[in-house]
């Protein structure tokens, strides 16, 4: 098991590109999120996907797009890249409810 | 609402122990606990449920103060590996909801 994949690791935008972040999960899990994540602001929730077919804003979504495109992937899209978006972006996976969630490894967007 | 960690970072030397809390501005229903290695994703610790239930792959303590609205992490007799980012996490509201985390606590043992 692969557990939560996402690509790509690594990306450098310019302001005004956009582009999608890919998140894929083999758990056969309900629930995906996306996650920010910023020097001394914790983890912060952008959007969530409870099960396929849905999805709702988190804390921060201003600026994004999601898909879930089928019970396994889950794509975070930034339409027109802003230099207030570069973080460190993380897909997570769990079943809905007091469940543990399952991080993918992460990338690291910068935008110029 | 953010839950409210403290510290903010703690230094360790191998073999004692730290306490990290965990506190939240409203009622909470649950506690799960995360932590961070650098450059790693979070890996879950363990989930404190209402009524005293404990849901975790590692052997460390931890409470749930339900009244106090809070919960504390134990880590005992710290080894190097211990290091990292903690975060707690509680459920945005009552029942199936997202998480939300606190800011962290560093914890860094040195030898």
């Amino acid at each position: 098991n692969a557990g939560v994949t996402q690509t790509p690791k690594f990306q450098v935008l310019k302001t005004g590109q956009s582009m999608t972040l890919q998140c894929a999960q083999d758990m056969n899990h309900n629930s995906m999120y996306w996650y920010r994540q910023d020097p001394g602001m914790g983890l912060r929730l952008i959007y969530y996907s409870a099960s396929e077919g849905t999805t709702d804003k988190g804390e921060v979504p201003n600026g994004y797009n999601v898909s879930r495109l089928n019970k396994r992937e889950f794509s975070l899209r930034l339409e027109s890249a802003a230099p207030s978006q570069t973080s460190v972006y993380f897909c997570a996976s769990s079943e809905p409810g007091e469940y543990e969630q399952f991080f993918g490894p992460g990338t690291r967007l910068t935008v110029l | 609402q953010q839950p409210v960690q403290s510290p903010q970072a703690v230094i360790l030397r191998e073999g004692e122990d730290a306490v990290i809390n965990c506190s939240s501005s409203k009622a909470l229903y649950s506690v799960h606990w995360y932590r961070q290695k650098h450059g790693e994703a979070p890996v879950f610790l363990m989930i404190l449920l209402k009524g005293g239930e404990q849901k975790g792959h590692e052997k460390i303590s931890a409470s749930f103060n339900e009244k106090k609205q809070q919960s504390s992490l134990y880590l005992t007799a710290s080894q190097l590996s211990y290091s990292g980012t903690y975060f707690c996490g509680t459920p945005r509201n009552s029942g199936n909801t997202p998480l939300v985390f606190g800011k962290g606590t560093r914890l860094s043992v040195i030898a």
